[in-house]
């Protein structure tokens, strides 16, 4: 199974709106509500932040909002803040029974 | 609150098997969730290696699925991976996670694994 598809980088000045996109296929994105999305700093463990497709978990910020539509999964940051520079994944179930990544996307606070 | 710890070799010879251990605390090993471990190989992104339910049912990604087993150990409160015949390609930090659906939900901190002879 390849990596599902998200730009390398994304970037925005403080206080804007960016959204990283994860694009998959039928057997994967399309097919299933199970996409999450994780934030990574550097060194450090990915961090929970969208569940099925756009629950947020309890304590993250509700400037984190996620969507999808056909093959294509969205999170976008709403109010971008200096912390949210980070590296960002996101994640389906697969029709293989297993879980695919995207590529990840390095997100860059201007 | 859940906490994951990884343990095991830091260095492993080519041909041989990787072992690591994920010690599970603020939780059961056999709740309803699954426990997962992921790698991620240096500068590079994520990749899911399998999961594992305490009644037995296991998932693998199919391109490691033949080289690599994920077990859990009731007595221990503890999960295992496994991956045999290694090659620098499998140097990577490896993480487990507790799957609290469909999602992980709580992770180990990352251990370094290094294939080299």
């Amino acid at each position: 199974q390849s990596a599902l598809t998200q730009p390398a980088s994304v970037s925005g000045s403080p206080g804007q709106s960016i959204t990283i996109s994860c694009t998959g296929t039928s057997s994967d994105v399309g097919s299933s509500n199970h996409v999450s999305w994780y934030q990574q700093h550097p060194g450090k463990a990915p961090k929970l932040m969208i569940f099925e497709v756009s629950d947020r978990p309890s304590g993250v910020s509700n400037r984190f909002s996620g969507s999808k539509s056909g093959n294509t999964a969205s999170l976008t940051i709403s109010g971008l803040q200096a912390e949210d520079e980070a590296d960002y994944y996101c994640r389906s179930y697969a029709a293989s029974r297993s879980y695919v990544f995207g590529s990840g996307t390095t997100v860059t606070v201007l | 609150q859940v906490q994951l710890q990884e343990s095991g070799p830091g260095l492993v010879k080519p041909s041989e098997t990787l072992s690591l251990t994920c010690a599970v605390s603020g939780d059961s090993i056999i709740s309803d969730n699954r426990w997962s471990w992921v790698r991620q190989p240096p500068g590079k992104g994520l990749e899911w290696i399998g999961e594992a339910f305490h009644r037995g049912d296991t998932k693998y990604n199919p391109s490691l699925k033949s080289r690599v087993t994920v077990s859990v150990d009731k007595s221990k409160n503890h999960f295992s991976l496994e991956v045999r015949s290694v090659t620098a390609a499998d140097t990577a930090v490896y993480y487990c996670t507790r799957q609290g659906g469909w999602y992980s939900d709580f992770w180990g901190q990352g251990f370094l694994v290094t294939v080299s002879s």
